[in-house]
């Protein structure tokens, strides 16, 4: 079956670095997306990668490696407002989006 | 202005009525989808459409129907709800198939 494991919560302090990790078993590949959901709120478009190698957008960078079926976002200098929860989808061959069940971003103080 | 605007935004309805949820998009864009979201599965697909009147089935469509008569406008129709369809419901839209999606601000449908 296809799966995309994601932690479910993860913590970091305001003005920090924090890493959320994606991995993907998929039938084919078509390209990687992250999303970011606010409490209540619809999820937005943050990053889209196909290729290997480090997209970087802003305080925020993606990662891929498509050998390993291995994604990550990173997010530098933390702000509160980056408290939310952060969506990994992948698109597989038939052009499907497979979801992640998202990882609860909490930042503190 | 251009966008996605789903309705209602909240809905309470009561077991075995039929309920229809709007989207409509300004975008032009030939796809559209309809998820449901709920705790602990993330995004689950419902149905979504390629075009007007081509429309298939996605993950979870059991107890759902909808159409697409025009390109900007997906309706979802729950034709007798019941209490295990109460979520909240994301309509979205693509330009393309490797696009990223715009969504709505989704409706938040309670079944009693």
């Amino acid at each position: 079956g296809q799966n995309i494991d994601q932690p479910t919560e993860m913590t970091a302090t305001e003005g920090a670095i924090v890493q959320i990790n994606c991995t993907y078993q998929t039938s084919g590949f078509n390209g990687l997306f992250w999303y970011q959901q606010h409490a209540g709120e619809a999820p937005t478009f943050l990053s889209y990668n196909v290729l290997d190698g480090l997209e970087e957008k802003g305080r925020f960078s993606s990662f891929l490696s498509r050998s390993k079926g291995y994604s990550y976002l990173l997010l530098k200098e933390l702000q509160m407002k980056d408290s939310a929860s952060y969506l990994c989808a992948v698109t597989d061959s038939n052009y499907q989006l497979i979801w992640g069940a998202g990882t609860k971003l909490i930042i503190k103080p | 202005d251009a966008g996605i605007t789903q309705s209602p935004r909240y809905k309470i309805t009561e077991t075995g009525r039929q309920v229809t949820l709007m989207c409509h998009q300004t975008w032009s864009h030939s796809y559209m989808f309809w998820y449901r979201q709920d705790l602990g599965h993330g995004l689950r697909l419902i149905y979504y459409s390629a075009a007007a009147d081509i429309t298939d089935k996605g993950e979870v469509p059991d107890g759902y129907v909808v159409s697409r008569s025009k390109t900007e406008n997906f309706p979802l129709t729950l034709e007798s709800a019941t209490r295990s369809q109460t979520s909240v419901y994301f309509c979205a839209t693509s330009g393309e198939v490797h696009s990223p999606l715009h969504f709505g601000n989704g409706t938040r449908l309670t079944v009693t």
